[in-house]
């Protein structure tokens, strides 16, 4: 079945220090790809996405590529603020599962001052 | 412009109870999705309604089980309670299938507590 694996956390880092989280998918076909974001007492936002090979995603600051060769779409980001702790999440849906979400399991990120 | 809003916050049921979780989506929207939060599990998808038709359901056990209404609200209810239903479950509203834009808003959850 579809799924969806990306770094464990919790990944502690200095205020302007570059941010990178693996994500890796398995599925069929050419799966969209997103990544959402839960700051600490909100719910889930879009941060970013990409529906086909080679796409990039960005927002932010935030960017990530659909690489179809190596299945992955790593987040990463330049320069990290104390406002991007947060727990972020890489998700797929399939273009045959509409409304069906495949989540990994969160990577919490801490910026400290 | 409201977001999505889901109640209650908290609930507190224990073993072999019903609970019934509620959810508004954002006005214009058709289309509500529940998902579970369990620790350690990540978030799995529920169920997927639109136009008031359960359209996708995750793999869940026949006790979890929901409805939209009319005003494209939606209720989730889970009977026969278990420990582990202990979650946060999410909505999630949406354009519906018809729109382009298959952009998800998410509400803040309501968090299950099963004793």
């Amino acid at each position: 079945g579809d799924s969806v694996t990306q770094m464990e956390g919790p990944v502690t880092l200095s205020e302007e220090a570059f941010l990178t989280i693996n994500c890796t998918y398995t599925a069929t076909g050419y799966p969209s790809l997103f990544w959402y974001v839960q700051y600490p007492g909100e719910g889930l936002q879009l941060l970013l996405k990409a529906t086909k090979a080679d796409d990039k995603g960005s927002n932010k600051g935030f960017e990530a590529t659909y690489r179809k060769e190596t299945t992955s779409f790593h987040l990463e980001k330049g320069s990290v603020q104390v406002s991007d702790s947060a727990v972020y999440f890489c998700a797929l849906r399939r273009s045959d599962s509409w409304g069906k979400l495949q989540f990994g399991a969160g990577t919490q990120v801490v910026v400290t001052p | 412009e409201a977001g999505v809003t889901q109640s209650p916050t908290h609930l507190i049921k224990t073993r072999g109870q019903q609970a019934t979780l509620r959810c508004s989506p954002i006005s214009g929207h058709t289309s509500v999705y529940w998902y579970q939060q369990a620790l350690g599990l990540g978030l799995q998808f529920l169920l997927w309604y639109d136009e008031g038709e359960e359209r996708n359901r995750g793999n869940f056990p026949p006790r979890f089980s929901g409805r939209q209404f009319p005003n494209y609200s939606s209720e989730l209810n889970v009977n026969a309670l278990e420990l582990e239903d202990s979650a946060l479950y999410l909505c999630a509203s949406s354009l519906g299938q018809r729109a382009t834009n298959e952009k998800l808003f998410f509400g803040s959850g309501t968090q299950l507590s099963v004793l």
